[in-house]
């Protein structure tokens, strides 16, 4: 099946960073999504982005499709932007699920 | 317009009972899948139904576990004889179509078994 992997795994910002995760998968796709579990452990749908550039407030995504990665932009980050950051995708062969990496944990210390 | 229920939301059960997770979709949602997380990894894919069909359940052990989503009612997800290595969270998206579209996620289950 198609394989998601992510990186870094962790991430330590300082309040008020700017930062970059990253997101390669093996095959092409037709759904590509971000989200954000926080400590609590709910999961929020950040980005639907099978191609092309979005923004919403601080946080940005741009999926390269051709060259099978997307990115994650966090600026100014804040406190409660900690969590772990999933992409996940749908695509390939196995066209019906979606397929999460393995996540980035984020801490932004105050 | 309330969002993916799941109950409850955290379950306890002994080794060989059985466990039941319910799912109720957002409204005019007809597409549910179910996903297990276990502690510090990601989210494993388990299985995918429409009302009344299961459409992949590719990611779904062969013994104990089963799935379904009536026609009226929340979707249930049923595992029997329960063991200690089912201890996870269960977590149920749903969306309005198929493949592509946003899911959304419930907050969960949290299944111990002792």
């Amino acid at each position: 099946g198609i394989q998601v992997e992510q990186s870094p795994p962790d991430l330590i910002l300082q309040e008020g960073a700017n930062s970059t995760l990253r997101c390669n998968f093996s095959d092409s796709v037709n759904n590509l999504q971000w989200f954000h579990q926080n400590p609590w452990g709910q999961l929020i749908n950040l980005f639907y982005i099978p191609s092309g550039t979005k923004q919403n407030g601080r946080l940005s995504a741009t999926t390269v499709a051709t060259e099978r990665y997307s990115l994650l932009y966090i600026s100014s980050s804040q406190t409660t932007d900690s969590g772990v950051y999933f992409c996940a995708v749908k695509g390939g062969a196995a066209g019906n699920k979606l397929t999460f990496g393995g996540g980035t944990r984020v801490l932004v210390k105050p | 317009n309330a969002g993916v229920m799941q109950n409850p939301r955290h379950l306890v059960r002994r080794r060989g009972q059985e466990a039941r997770l319910r799912c109720s979709p957002m409204k005019g949602h007809s597409h549910v899948y179910w996903y297990r997380q276990l502690p510090e990894e990601g989210l494993k894919f388990m299985v995918y139904l429409q009302k009344e069909n299961i459409i992949d359940e590719s990611g779904m052990p062969k013994e104990r576990f089963s799935a379904e989503f009536p026609k009226e009612g929340p979707s249930i997800l049923r595992i029997q004889q329960v063991v200690r290595g089912d201890s996870a969270a269960y977590f149920c998206a749903s969306s309005h179509t198929g493949s592509t579209e946003k899911l959304f996620f419930g907050s969960g289950t949290q299944l111990s078994v002792l």
